[in-house]
């Protein structure tokens, strides 16, 4: 299947800074990717839908202004955790979507990035 | 209230043995999606039903859909220790392009 890798896969930042996660789109063009947050043993919380060339679309309740995403490449999206706290430790996926695999609806998950805010 | 709502919230089997996966959710649907997620690892899609399909089958996962009762289950046969995992179901609306995931059963298979 398609592979969508993220970097790092774990950091751990002071409260205050910043912090970039990288989601790349490996071997097909993703125009659209997806960030997700993760709680221990909780589902995945929609953060944002990421769209190549123009801004992200935030769900409700989550800052544009602290979760920074850029979506400059068909294979790249970026998040940024502004200002981190410690309340924004917390595992990040990212999700990409194939649509040029035939039918397929299928959406590809990253590894995620464990994030700590000490 | 919330889409995608597993049952149960853990499962925990001997090897050899079936396991079984419910998920319920509240909107329409174009498709529902199975995942499978390892302790602090990414998804792994598993399988996908689209609305107008009952039942599907993967190797020893097999799915299926009740649009009426608006539920979906998840079956995996001959159980292995390796199948020790979270699985998550997965609806897309009619509509949007989102993908909403439910709160997760957490299946154990002991040797």
């Amino acid at each position: 299947g398609a592979v969508v890798s993220q970097h790092p896969s774990r950091v751990i930042c002071k409260s205050g800074t910043s912090v970039k996660i990288e989601c790349r789109s490996l071997d097909f063009q993703a125009t659209t990717m997806f960030w997700y947050r993760q709680f221990p043993k909780k589902s995945l919380m929609l953060m944002a839908t990421s769209n190549e060339g123009s801004k992200a679309t935030y769900e409700q309740g989550v800052e544009k202004d602290k979760f920074l995403i850029n979506h400059a490449s068909l294979t790249l999206s970026t998040l940024t955790v502004t200002s981190a706290h410690p309340e924004d430790s917390s595992f990040y996926i990212c999700s990409a979507r194939d649509y040029g695999r035939g039918s397929t609806d299928t959406q590809y998950f990253g590894p995620g990035t464990r994030l700590t805010v000490l | 209230s919330q889409q995608g709502e597993e049952d149960p919230q853990a499962l925990s089997i001997q090897e050899g043995e079936n396991a079984t996966m419910n998920c319920s959710y509240k909107t329409s649907i174009n498709n529902l999606q199975w995942y499978r997620q390892n302790s602090g690892r990414g998804l792994v899609h598993l399988i996908l039903i689209r609305s107008n399909e009952r039942e599907k089958h993967s190797g020893r996962l097999r799915v299926t859909l009740d649009t009426s009762k608006k539920s979906s289950s998840l079956l995996i046969t001959a159980s292995r220790a390796a199948d020790t995992a979270s699985y998550f179901c997965a609806t897309r609306g009619t509509s949007g392009s989102r993908l909403t995931f439910g709160e997760g059963t957490q299946l154990t298979v002991n040797p």
